[in-house]
């Protein structure tokens, strides 16, 4: 069974500077697909960027990029120029290529953002 | 939009009883799951269906039961509510084409927060 790590709990990060969030994950396949949400104060569960396993160019949305590392089995998450609103819960997500395609979710961790 | 529409929004319960957790998508999803969330362990799977008429377990069952009698409608059923059972709850569907759903990602619901004394 695939598994998703975050090994930071908490971070914080000054407002305009940039942060990176660690995840990693455990598979034997090699379709997957990998995604990041953001959970603000109002629970709602938001997109930030999404990494296809066989694309080698790491994603980027606005201030979000990713670093995807395949062979490490890493896929970080840079926030560039934070603002307050990034302030949230970031979930890691991996989601299988084979029929079915659960996700699996990191346990989370938790961005704040000082002004 | 109305998306992925889920109801109620806080429940409480005492133990022993039952509820339905109500889920609604207008995207013409095939997939759909939920999912129960609680501090330090993220988003855990508990059922999931690829379409009407089918359903699945995901990671943590156990307590819960589901049924997908259309493509629009996946409600979650308590059967006898437990403290364990105190989490707030998504439910949440993609597109999926005959069971792949390739990059598509997760839209969810608001979530529904319910203590169970």
């Amino acid at each position: 069974a695939q598994t998703v790590t975050q090994s930071q709990p908490e971070m914080s990060v000054q407002e305009a500077e940039t942060v990176t969030l660690s995840c990693t994950y455990d598979t034997s396949e090699s379709d997957y697909y990998l995604f990041w949400y953001k959970q603000p104060p109002s629970r709602q569960m938001i997109l930030v960027i999404r990494q296809e396993a066989y694309k080698q160019q790491n994603a980027t949305e606005n201030r979000f990029s990713v670093n995807f590392q395949k062979a490490a089995k890493s896929f970080s998450l840079k926030i560039s120029d934070s603002q307050l609103g990034d302030a949230a819960m970031y979930f890691c997500a991996y989601r299988s290529g084979n029929y079915g395609q659960n996700f699996v979710f990191g346990p989370g961790t938790r961005l704040s953002v000082l002004p | 939009n109305a998306g992925v529409t889920q109801t109620p929004k806080f429940q409480v319960l005492k133990t022993g009883q039952s509820m339905t957790l109500q889920c609604a998508q207008d995207m013409n999803h095939e997939y759909m799951s939920w999912y129960r969330q609680d501090p330090g362990m993220g988003l855990r799977l508990i059922h999931y269906s690829v379409g009407a008429g089918i359903t699945d377990q995901g990671e943590v069952p156990n307590g819960y039961n589901v049924s997908r009698s259309t493509t629009e409608d996946f409600p979650l059923r308590l059967l006898s509510a437990a403290p364990s059972q105190t989490s707030v709850y998504f439910c949440a569907s993609s597109y999926s084409d005959r069971g792949y759903s390739y990059n598509s990602p997760l839209h969810f619901g608001n979530g529904t927060r319910l203590t169970v004394t």
